[in-house]
C-alpha cells in the first residue's frame, strides 16, 4: 500500500540552526501539507501546497518557514533559524483530488 | 471559524467493553469529518470519514461514527474494545473542497484499555 514517508524520524538541532525536514508524498497525489504537534497539544495545520505554490498557510507559518518541492517526489519543510518552541512532531500529508489526506509517520524535531 | 472539541482528555475502558469518544465541531458549511488514531511513536492513521450521505459511517478496526447535524457531533464508537485499541484518537474537521484542504484537529482523547 502506498504511503507517505518522512525522514529523518528524529532530528536534534541547536537553536538558531537551519533544519530541513523531508517528505516523499504518495506518487500520484497533488496536494501536500505540513502539520505540527507540540508535545501534549493538538495537531496544527502549517501549510498546504498545490501546483508548485503555497495555497494556504496558518499564522504559525511565518517567515522562518518555507516549503519546496525540489523535484517530482520530495516535499520539504525548512526552518531557517530554529527556536526552542519549534520543538514538535512534524507531519507531512498528501492527497489526491477529492480524497482524504494520508499522513506520514512524522519527524520529531528537538531544538536544544 | 472551524474548531473541534473533544471533551474527554483521557478515557479508560476494560477490554471487551463498549467505547464512545465524543467530538463536537464548529463549521459554517457542510462539514467533512474525520477520525484519526495515533499509536505511540506512530503517525496518524485514518479510521473513518464522513463526507455526505449516510450519517452512520463504518471505518477500519470495527469503529463507526455517527454524524448528528443537530448536535454538531461526530462521536466515535466501538462495541467491544481490544487491548490494541489503546492509542490517542483525534477528531478533525476539513475545510475546502473535499474537506481536506486543511484539517482542524481536536486536542485528542487518550484511550487506555485495561485487562
Amino acid at each position: 500500500e502506498p504511503e507517505v514517508t518522512q525522514t529523518p524520524s528524529h532530528q536534534v538541532t541547536q537553536m538558531g540552526q537551519e533544519v530541513i525536514l523531508r517528505c516523499v508524498p504518495i506518487s500520484n497525489h497533488l496536494y501536500f501539507y505540513w502539520y505540527r504537534q507540540i508535545l501534549g497539544q493538538k495537531v496544527e495545520f502549517l501549510v498546504s501546497f498545490y501546483n508548485n505554490e503555497i495555497s494556504e498557510k496558518s499564522e504559525i507559518f511565518d517567515d522562518q518557514f518555507s516549503v519546496e518541492r525540489p523535484d517530482g517526489s520530495n516535499f520539504t519543510l525548512k526552518i531557517r533559524s530554529t527556536k526552542l518552541e519549534d520543538s514538535a512532531m512534524y507531519f507531512c500529508a498528501s492527497r489526491s483530488r477529492g480524497t482524504e489526506a494520508f499522513f506520514g509517520q512524522g519527524t520529531r524535531l528537538t531544538v536544544v | 471559524a472551524q474548531s473541534v472539541t473533544q471533551p474527554d482528555i483521557h478515557i479508560t475502558v476494560s477490554e471487551g467493553a463498549s467505547l464512545e469518544l465524543r467530538c463536537n465541531y464548529s463549521y459554517g458549511a457542510t462539514p467533512y469529518l474525520f477520525w484519526y488514531v495515533q499509536s505511540p511513536g506512530q503517525g496518524l492513521q485514518l479510521l473513518l470519514k464522513y463526507f455526505s450521505g449516510d450519517t452512520l459511517v463504518q471505518g477500519i478496526k470495527g469503529f463507526e461514527a455517527e454524524f448528528k447535524r443537530s448536535q454538531s457531533s461526530f462521536n466515535l464508537r466501538k462495541p467491544s474494545v481490544h487491548w490494541s485499541d489503546a492509542a490517542e484518537y483525534f477528531c478533525a474537521v476539513g475545510a475546502g473542497i473535499g474537506g481536506a484542504n486543511n484539517l482542524f484537529f481536536g486536542t485528542g482523547t487518550r484511550l487506555t484499555v485495561i485487562p
